[in-house]
């Protein structure tokens, strides 16, 4: 069975430090691929999307970046973090090619920039 | 634009009593629509979707869900909630290929 493995699962970061969250999919080959960030009260935005290693979409202009060097891992990274990017960050994956698939989430990550 | 509007951020349930949260999306075309369930510091569980055909589908848990089109809504339900409930829950829709669009969650609250 698909397993998907997010971590770490707290971080304290200080202002102006890097950043560097990895997700990891097992028992499934090229599967798409998220980050979302959920913060208080506003659901969850998605951040990134991959349907393939070195294929990375954005969403929405930020501090943020994303990288896939493997077909199932993916990294979601800062050069320096603001206190804007303190949140709840979620990984997930989906079936590829097939338009109606769901997504399933990892247990996420969360980020608490001081 | 595609959106999913979760009109309750809070809703308190007495343990036993039935459930009905709400979804609103506003989308162009047959929508495919997911509820999902989080538990406090966890990911995201899918309860059930919609795709087409029956428009009362039955998800994970006892939730079920019912697509009407006419009021653009997608409402799940629950006809006796347990303690183990508690949680926050999200509608989704799917406008583009493989990407889903998220309510703002509605948080359910159990009281015994």
């Amino acid at each position: 069975s698909q397993t998907i493995h997010q971590w770490p699962a707290t971080l304290v970061q200080p202002v102006g430090s890097p950043l560097s969250l990895e997700c990891t999919v097992e028992g499934t080959s090229n599967p798409n691929l998220y980050w979302y960030r959920q913060a208080a009260g506003r659901g969850l935005q998605l951040l990134f999307y991959s349907v393939g290693i070195g294929q990375i979409s954005s969403e929405v202009p930020q501090n943020l970046s994303a990288s896939r060097p493997q077909d199932r891992q993916f990294i979601l990274s800062s050069k320096k973090l603001l206190l804007s990017d303190s949140g709840f960050y979620l990984c997930a994956w989906s079936v590829p090619d097939t338009y109606n698939s769901p997504l399933h989430f990892g247990n996420g990550t969360r980020l608490t920039v001081t | 634009a595609q959106s999913v509007t979760q009109p309750d951020i809070h809703i308190t349930v007495s343990e036993g009593a039935s459930l009905e949260l709400r979804c609103n999306y506003s989308y162009g075309a047959t929508p495919y629509l997911f509820w999902y369930v989080q538990s406090p510091g966890q990911g995201l569980q899918l309860l059930l979707k919609y795709f087409s055909g029956d428009t009362l589908v039955q998800g994970i848990k006892g939730f079920e869900a019912e697509f009407k089109r006419s009021q653009s809504s997608f409402n799940l339900r629950k006809p006796s909630v347990h303690w183990s409930d508690a949680a926050e829950y999200f509608c989704a829709v799917a406008p583009g290929f493989q990407k889903l669009v998220f309510g703002t969650g509605t948080r359910l609250l159990v009281s015994p």
